[in-house]
């Protein structure tokens, strides 16, 4: 079956530095993929997807592209911010609205 | 537009009683998907709904059963609970007619179970 494995955490980074959080995924056929962030006490907000290969998502600095040929979708941002603390997820949809999710990393920056 | 909207926030139950959990999508989305999380198993896909029927079933218990109604509102039932059916239980809507579409989800529900 469907499954997402990505980088255990949590990541700690300064205020500045270059994020990246590893996510490679297993799936039958060309799935859709996703990164979805969770605040404290609330639910999952998208941050980008891509939907085929090569394809690159992109919103608020962070960005992630569709590698078919190692079926990755690595989370990339130049320079974090405290407020980019949270938990970040990796999935996978390859039907209609059921994703796929790995466990989450947490990332803490500090100032 | 709105968002998801899950009703209620927080619940604190016992084992062995019932509970019913509501969800009102995104005007316009036909889809609703519910998802347990929980520390050990992170998120889990428990069913999708879309026009009324059940499209897609997770992995759990017959414990765990919902429906959709015509105006696409959403509700989730657990019957004879359990302590390990604490979790944040959240909800997700989408227009439903497309592979890979996004995903909205509501702030959740937390089910405390005693």
């Amino acid at each position: 079956g469907d499954s997402v494995t990505q980088m255990e955490g949590p990541v700690t980074l300064s205020e500045e530095a270059f994020l990246t959080i590893n996510c490679t995924y297993t799936a039958t056929g060309y799935p859709s993929l996703f990164w979805y962030v969770q605040y404290p006490g609330e639910g999952l907000q998208l941050l980008l997807k891509a939907t085929k290969a090569d394809d690159k998502g992109s919103n608020k600095g962070f960005e992630a592209t569709y590698r078919k040929e190692t079926t990755s979708f690595h989370l990339e941002k130049g320079s974090v911010q405290v407020s980019d603390s949270a938990v970040y997820f990796c999935a996978l949809s390859s039907g209609y609205s059921t994703l796929t999710f790995g466990k989450g990393t947490m990332l803490l920056v500090s100032p | 537009k709105a968002g998801v909207t899950q009703t209620p926030r927080y619940l604190i139950k016992t084992r062995g009683q019932q509970v019913t959990l509501s969800c009102s999508p995104i005007s316009g989305h036909r889809s609703v998907s519910w998802y347990q999380q929980t520390p050990g198993q992170g998120l889990q896909f428990l069913f999708e709904y879309f026009s009324e029927t059940q499209r897609n079933k997770g992995n759990f218990p017959g414990r765990f059963s919902g429906r959709q109604f015509s105006n696409s509102r959403s509700e989730m039932n657990v019957s004879t609970l359990e302590l390990g059916d604490s979790a944040l239980y959240l909800c997700a809507s989408s227009i439903g007619t497309g592979e890979g579409e996004t995903q909205y989800f509501g702030p959740g529900t937390r089910l405390l179970v005693l």
